[in-house]
C-alpha cells in the first residue's frame, strides 16, 4: 500500500540525455511536489502542484519541466541533462491548502555520468 | 547508500538515554514547524509537527519545543533506540497560500548500543 510512489528508483545517464522520473500518491491529496537533496542532504523545493495548477516554481534551470496529467501524479522531465543534476529527487504530497504535512515517496537517485 | 565523507552535524548518544536535536529557524513569520526523520536510502519520514501558537507539543516518545523569541524548535526524543539512527530535519513553513516547507541542514543521529 505506497502512498507516495517513483519510478524508476535508480538512474543512471550520460550528459546530454533527456530523461523522466515518475510520482504517483494513492492519498487523495490535492497537492504534490518535487524536490531535490544534494550530496550535502540538503533538501530543497523545486516545484509543487495543487490541482494540476503551477503554484510554486522556485529558480530551477528550465531544463526541468513537471508535468501533471492530474492530481494524483506528478513528473518531472530533464532535458540536457548536465553532471551538476546528479542528486536524489524526491516527490511529496500533502492535504492541500492549510495542510503542510508533506509525505514523501523512496526518491530517486539521479546519476548523470 | 550514503555519500561518503558526509560532513553533517552529528549527535552521538547511548542506546537509552534522551537526545536533543536543536535546529534554528529563520523567518518570524513562519507559522508551521515540522520534524522529519529520514533513514539511509528512504525518504524522509514525519514525526511531529507544532504551530506558531503553540510552544510545546508531545508525541510518543517525542517532544517539540519552540521559542520564537530566539527562532529555535528542538526534538527531543526520551529512550533512543538504535531504529531511531537516522538524519532528522526541521522545517517551517513561511505561511501563505503555498504549503511552501523550508528545511534545515540536518543532523545525524548515531545511537551507541
Amino acid at each position: 500500500d505506497t502512498a507516495v510512489s517513483q519510478t524508476p528508483k535508480y538512474l543512471v545517464t550520460q550528459m546530454g540525455n533527456d530523461k523522466s522520473i515518475k510520482c504517483e500518491q494513492n492519498l487523495g491529496h490535492d497537492t504534490m511536489y518535487w524536490y531535490k537533496q544534494d550530496s550535502k542532504k540538503f533538501l530543497k523545493i523545486m516545484f509543487s502542484y495543487n490541482n494540476k495548477e503551477l503554484i510554486i516554481n522556485e529558480t530551477v534551470p528550465n531544463r526541468f519541466s513537471p508535468k501533471s496529467p492530474d492530481k494524483a501524479h506528478l513528473n518531472l522531465h530533464i532535458n540536457s541533462l548536465e553532471l551538476g543534476d546528479s542528486a536524489v529527487y524526491f516527490c511529496a504530497s500533502s492535504r492541500g491548502q492549510g495542510h503542510y504535512e508533506q509525505y514523501f515517496g523512496p526518491g530517486t537517485r539521479l546519476t548523470v555520468t | 547508500g550514503e555519500s561518503v565523507g558526509l560532513h553533517l552535524p552529528t549527535l552521538s548518544v547511548q542506546e537509552g538515554d534522551n537526545s536533543i536535536i536543536n535546529c534554528a529557524y529563520s523567518n518570524s513569520a513562519s507559522d508551521y514547524f515540522i520534524w522529519y526523520k529520514q533513514e539511509s536510502g528512504k525518504g524522509p519520514q514525519f514525526i511531529i509537527d507544532i504551530r506558531s501558537n503553540m510552544d510545546k507539543r508531545q508525541g510518543q516518545r517525542v517532544t517539540v519545543l519552540l521559542n520564537k523569541t530566539v527562532k529555535h524548535l528542538s526534538l527531543q526524543i526520551a529512550a533512543t533506540q538504535p531504529g531511531d539512527s537516522a538524519v532528522y530535519f526541521c522545517a517551517e513553513n513561511y505561511g501563505g497560500a503555498t504549503n511552501k516547507l523550508i528545511f534545515g541542514t540536518g543532523t545525524l543521529l548515531a545511537v551507541q548500543p
